[in-house]
C-alpha cells in the first residue's frame, strides 16, 4: 500500500520570507501523481499544486514550486514570499493506478509578521 | 460556477442515534468522494463513486455505515447508529473523473457524538 509522511507537524516563516514543507511516499508503482493541498482554518481543502510522476521538470504555480525527487521519493513544496494568507494545514498526496487519494498527517504552516 | 455543497455544517448528535450527511457535487463531476477527516489527520476515504457506482467502498465500514449517489448526482452519507468513535469531519469532494484530475473540497460537516 501506498504512504505519505509528512514529518513537520508545524513550521514557522516569516512574512516574505521562504519556506519548504517536506514530504516523502512510499510507493511500488511508476506511473502515479503528487498533489500538495492546502486547508485553511475554515477546512475547504484547496489544491496548491500537482506533479505527474512521468515529468522531470518540477511544477511551479505563481509562489509555490515543487522539488520532485523521484529515485529519492521525495515531494517537496517550497514558498517563497509568504503572505499571511498562506497559514493552513499543508497535506501531501498521493493517487497512482488505483485513483486514490492518500493523504499525509499534514504540516500547519504559521506565518509571523 | 457553484462549488461543492455540503450540509449540515455541523452536526451534534447523541451515541446510538443516526446522522446522515448530505452532498452536491460541481455540476459535471463523474466522480465524488466521501473522506473522514479525524483531529491532527487528513482525510481518509471512505467511498468513492463513478457516476452513480461505488467503485472503491474498501474502506467504508459496512456494519454501521452506508451512502448512495442516486442519478449519478448528490450523494448521502448515513451512520447508524452512531458511536462516539465517529465523531470527525465527514469531507465530500468531486471531480471530473477518477485519478490524477482535481478533486474540489467541500467544506465539510463537522460531526460530534456525544
Amino acid at each position: 500500500a501506498q504512504t505519505v509522511t509528512q514529518s513537520q507537524p508545524e513550521m514557522s516563516v516569516q512574512e516574505a520570507e521562504t519556506v519548504t514543507l517536506s514530504c516523502t511516499y512510499d510507493t511500488s508503482e511508476s506511473d502515479y501523481y503528487l498533489f500538495w493541498y492546502k486547508q485553511p482554518p475554515s477546512r475547504q481543502m484547496i489544491l496548491v499544486i500537482r506533479q505527474e510522476a512521468y515529468k522531470q521538470q518540477n511544477a511551479t504555480e505563481n509562489r509555490f514550486s515543487v522539488n520532485f525527487q523521484k529515485a529519492a521519493k521525495s515531494f517537496s513544496l517550497k514558498i517563497s514570499d509568504s503572505q499571511l494568507g498562506d497559514a493552513a494545514m499543508y497535506f501531501c498526496a498521493y493517487t497512482g493506478t488505483a485513483s486514490k487519494l492518500t493523504f499525509g498527517t499534514g504540516t500547519r504552516l504559521q506565518v509571523t509578521l | 460556477e457553484a462549488g461543492v455543497v455540503q450540509s449540515p455544517r455541523y452536526k451534534i448528535i447523541e451515541k446510538k442515534q443516526p446522522v446522515a450527511f448530505w452532498c452536491n457535487p460541481i455540476s459535471g463531476h463523474n466522480t465524488l468522494y466521501w473522506y473522514r477527516q479525524n483531529l491532527g489527520q487528513g482525510p481518509e476515504l471512505l467511498i468513492r463513486y463513478e457516476n452513480e457506482e461505488a467503485v472503491d467502498d474498501s474502506q467504508l465500514p459496512k456494519d454501521r455505515f452506508s451512502a448512495e449517489r442516486l442519478k449519478g448526482v448528490d450523494s448521502t452519507l448515513k451512520i447508524q447508529p452512531a458511536e462516539l468513535g465517529d465523531s470527525a469531519v465527514y469531507l465530500c469532494a468531486s471531480s471530473l473523473m477518477g485519478g490524477q484530475y482535481e478533486q474540489y473540497f467541500g467544506p465539510g460537516t463537522r460531526l460530534t457524538v456525544t
